[in-house]
């Protein structure tokens, strides 16, 4: 099925270790969004890529990093896991760069830090 | 104070009710109002979409705005079990790469 998928599902890490959440979609979509999301909180962005080549800061981009590897691809890096990293991490898609149109989210990675 | 408030519920409904939803906002220049349904352990959907004010239906679902108020609605008519879910609310303005949502209502509606 065409759609934006996550891996991992689920993840548990010791605080201080590193990994990277993959996203990929298969829509053919110029912007690609990083989201977390926390009770009571709602979705907060934490990285945005307009286009391929680009990528900006959205409202919660630090202890993070992306990386835009191609069309498809878009990463999101915690270097140095921290308990309040603890959240539900979404990756999400659109057709347009402005966004106008609505997003096509991933299922989510839930990520908790020990 | 938030760029969008939405009251978190939640709400509970008997099936067949008509459920409404709100958001109020504060940026005027918001043109793009959307509605997601988040299922539980699911990504948010796109469940409505509509550019500027008015209303738009589609099917059981109707989504309405009002800028002069600041003021969005989704109407659920013959509301069905399966319409449970968390409903967010988003919106943006013209030209901007960065949607903004609200905090979600979680919906229950008892068979």
């Amino acid at each position: 099925n065409a759609g934006v998928t996550q891996t991992p599902k689920f993840q548990v890490l010791k605080t201080g270790q590193s990994m990277t959440l993959q996203c990929a979609q298969d829509m053919n979509h110029n912007s690609m969004y990083w989201y977390r999301q926390d009770p009571g909180m709602g979705l907060r962005l934490i990285y945005y890529s307009a286009s391929e080549g680009t990528t900006d800061k959205g409202e919660v981009p630090n202890g993070y990093n992306v990386s835009r590897l191609n069309k498809r691809e878009f990463s999101l890096r915690l270097e140095s896991a921290a308990p309040s990293q603890t959240s539900v991490y979404f990756c999400a898609s659109t057709t347009r760069g402005m966004a106008n149109y609505g997003y096509t989210f991933g299922s989510g990675t839930r990520l908790t830090v020990v | 104070q938030k760029e969008v408030e939405q009251d978190p519920g939640p709400l509970s409904v008997p099936e067949g009710a008509i459920v409404s939803l709100n958001c109020t906002y504060s940026n005027s220049a918001f043109q793009y109002f959307m509605w997601y349904r988040q299922y539980s352990r699911k990504g948010p959907e796109l469940l409505m979409y509509t550019y500027s004010s008015g209303n738009k239906e589609d099917g059981r679902f109707t989504a309405q705005v009002d800028k002069s108020s600041k003021y969005i609605s989704l109407f659920i008519r013959d509301s069905q079990p399966s319409d449970s879910a968390t409903y967010l609310c988003a919106m943006i303005n013209t030209g901007g790469f960065k949607t903004i949502f609200g905090a979600g209502t979680r919906l229950f509606v008892k068979a």
